[in-house]
């Protein structure tokens, strides 16, 4: 129940290729769904987040799609660069709760 | 502005021995405060919380143990160390979700090898 699966573990994009990582989950209180981008040997940095309430969210290059009776919320990365290239979490939390929890990571590559 | 600070940032350890690893934060009252560890090329697991000084709430049975002394500071700690303890551990606050953006801010982690 209180479980994040994210899919896939690992993933290798040319440069300009659209990465996407998707994240499902069981507990339907969950109403709050953030992604974190972690650099080799760099603790992990909150990217973009989205609420249930809304389908879709963009900041910059990045875009969370969220589908609230599939139980599922992905991130694509438009035009991707080598700088992209980092370890992604999904995350889930509830409002007032005490911690998110966290998908195992998506280690990202992307070639020049 | 709110930081947060860890070190140290690597620590090569013999087996059996102690460790104390160290965290606080600036720039903000009452946190939430987290320890994590993360193996090479896995997730975060965590291993402990605290909601308020001498409150610590542990997620993982395991040779380890964590304390907050005072309202910004959290350590963790082990008397002996095993080789199963290496990884890199990671320390992060947050502060009650009161709508808007949340999340946690991590520190720039702990890289612990024991030999």
């Amino acid at each position: 129940q209180q479980q994040v699966k994210q899919s896939p573990q690992s993933l290798i994009v040319q440069k300009g290729g659209i990465p996407i990582i998707n994240c499902a989950y069981e507990n339907t209180a969950f109403d709050y769904f953030p992604w974190y981008q972690q650099f080799p040997g760099k603790g992990p940095a909150l990217l973009i987040a989205i609420r249930p309430d809304v389908s879709e969210k963009k900041e910059g290059r990045f875009t969370i799609s969220f589908n609230k009776s599939a139980k599922q919320f992905s991130l694509h990365i438009m035009d991707s660069q080598p700088g992209d290239s980092a370890t992604y979490f999904c995350a889930a939390g509830i409002q007032g709760a005490q911690k998110l929890v966290f998908g195992q990571g998506t280690r990202l590559t992307i070639n020049p | 502005s709110q930081t947060i600070h860890q070190w140290p940032a690597t620590l090569v350890q013999p087996v059996g021995s102690p460790l104390s690893l160290e965290c606080t934060v600036e720039g903000t009252s009452n946190p939430n405060l987290y320890w994590y560890r993360q193996a090479a090329g896995r997730g975060l697991q965590l291993l402990f919380y605290s909601v308020g000084i001498g409150q610590i709430s542990s997620e993982v049975p395991q040779n380890l143990s964590a304390s907050r002394p005072q309202d910004r500071q959290f350590i963790l700690s082990s008397k002996k160390l095993l080789l199963s303890d290496s990884g890199f551990y990671l320390c992060a606050w947050s502060v009650p979700w009161q709508g808007g953006d949340y999340g946690y801010t991590f520190g720039s982690g702990t890289r612990l090898t024991v030999v």
